[in-house]
């Protein structure tokens, strides 16, 4: 199984600002990365696949980068919506599909 | 527009079933592979099950093997988890999934998952005594 660690878990960050968030695979999950952002009482969205697609909708602040063990998901400017907490996943290891525990991105 | 409803949640107790359902509309339900992802109260997400058009492929976390069966009904337009042997650590709010990947056409005797592009509300499942 590849275990998915993000960190931070919390991220204290004021409106404007850049976020970074870390994701790191215990083992190689080449490019089969993606990013989820969940909000409170709602399902997780994608917001990046293939470690740095943005997907359909997705704004442009959003970035994804990084490949094999090192995954990092960028958030250029937080705008009041972005807060939120973010998920990666990893879908190179068949069948044992794996999220990492989650960063919760708060206002500070 | 891809639309999942789950149905089947409720309280349980230790050691017994429930069976949990998926209803899918808005694109080609046996061209598509799915999977149910489930998240604990207060807790992330966590993959349970997936399974092919076909069901040729089919894949169970770790922690369900062996308790879990996952099945589709093509003609249906649905999913399932038939979950046996509940465990208070099963409680979570459990998602239907669906994967990015399909086969239309062409070779689809293997499968090689994607992102997860549409989720449905969830279904709430509590074991407790």
């Amino acid at each position: 199984e590849i275990v998915m660690t993000q960190s931070p878990a919390t991220l204290s960050v004021s409106p404007g600002e850049r976020a970074t968030l870390s994701c790191r695979a215990s083992q190689s999950a080449g490019s089969n990365l993606a990013w989820y952002q969940q909000k409170p009482g709602q399902a997780p969205r994608v917001l990046i696949y293939g470690a740095s697609t943005r997907a359909t909708g997705v704004p442009a602040r959003f970035s994804g980068s990084g490949s094999g063990t090192e995954f990092t998901l960028t958030i250029s400017s937080l705008q009041s919506e972005d807060f939120a907490v973010y998920y990666c996943q990893q879908y190179n290891n068949w069948p044992s599909l794996t999220f990492g525990g989650g960063t919760k991105v708060e206002i500070k | 527009e891809a639309q999942l409803v789950e149905s089947g949640g409720g309280l349980v107790q230790p050691g017994r079933s429930l069976r949990l359902s998926c209803v899918a509309s808005g694109f080609t339900f046996d061209e598509s592979a799915f999977h149910w992802v489930r998240q604990g109260p207060g807790k992330g997400l966590e993959w349970v099950s997936g399974i092919t058009w076909n069901s040729g492929h089919i894949g169970y976390a770790d922690s369900v093997k062996g308790r879990f069966t996952i099945s589709r009904d093509n003609a249906k337009n649905s999913l399932y988890l038939q979950m046996n042997s509940l465990r208070v650590e099963d409680t979570a709010l459990y998602y239907c999934v669906k994967d990015r990947r399909y086969c239309s056409g062409g070779d689809c005797h293997s499968f090689s998952p994607l992102y997860f592009d549409s989720w449905g509300r969830g279904t709430l499942v509590t074991v407790s005594s």
